[in-house]
């Protein structure tokens, strides 16, 4: 049983760029977690699925990010016109369903230059 | 507003002491708790959660964790640490409905031999 599993690993990029990154939760599992983590904090809470809809956004996630999740499986993160402030760790997690255990991924670390 | 203080920021014990996280969380109902840690370039793991019921509870690894509503607190406690445990350690709450998690933080824990 493989887990949840991000690509890229690292991301280098120049400001003004997009990126895009992909998640693919644990088969079956419903619930689909954005966060992102800055140097020293703990993760903060993006956005979430349930199965293809999107459900929640945070005020974090401004009109250059944008996330999918196409027939209920894996999902992208897509950051337009990167700032250096987009500088993180990119969490994704996922679970069955409501109230369970919220499995993490190994996380996309980006850097603007 | 939701929220969870990690009072602590850096604890550091020699390996075989015991060791106690602390965690205060805000939160107007029942609340769902969590303790996750990551190591260097990992992502998070699940050590235990609450979610109702016996306010001890226990996790992996020799961790165990209680809930105390009057305190509104949610302490970690392991009575001997090893020099593996040596990670972050954040604490979480989880808001129903959606089920998104609000982190402490984090508290980094070094380990003398």
């Amino acid at each position: 049983d493989t887990g949840v599993s991000q690509d890229p690993r690292h991301k280098i990029t120049k400001r003004g760029q997009n990126v895009t990154f992909r998640c693919d939760p644990i088969s079956e599992h419903n619930r689909l977690y954005w966060y992102r983590q800055t140097l020293g904090q703990g993760p903060e809470f993006l956005t979430y699925f349930q199965n293809e809809a999107q459900l929640e956004k945070s005020r974090l996630l401004s009109d250059r990010f944008s996330a999918e999740r196409p027939k209920g499986s894996f999902s992208t993160l897509e950051i337009q016109r990167t700032e250096q402030g987009d500088s993180a760790m990119y969490l994704c997690a996922s679970s069955p369903s409501g109230r369970e255990t919220q499995y993490f991924g190994p996380g996309t670390r980006l850097l603007v230059l | 507003a939701q929220s969870v203080t990690q009072p602590d920021i850096h604890i550091t014990v020699s390996e075989g002491a015991s060791l106690e996280l602390r965690c205060n969380y805000s939160y107007g109902a029942t609340p769902y708790l969590f303790w996750y840690v990551q190591s260097p370039g990992q992502g998070l793991q699940l050590l235990l959660k609450y979610f109702s019921g016996d306010t001890l509870v226990q996790g992996i690894k020799g961790f165990e964790a209680e809930f105390k509503r009057s305190q509104s607190s949610f302490n970690l406690r392991k009575p001997s640490v090893h020099w593996s445990d040596a990670a972050e350690y954040f604490c979480a709450v989880g808001v129903k409905n959606t089920d998104k998690l609000i982190f402490g933080t984090g508290t980094r824990l070094q380990v003398f031999p």
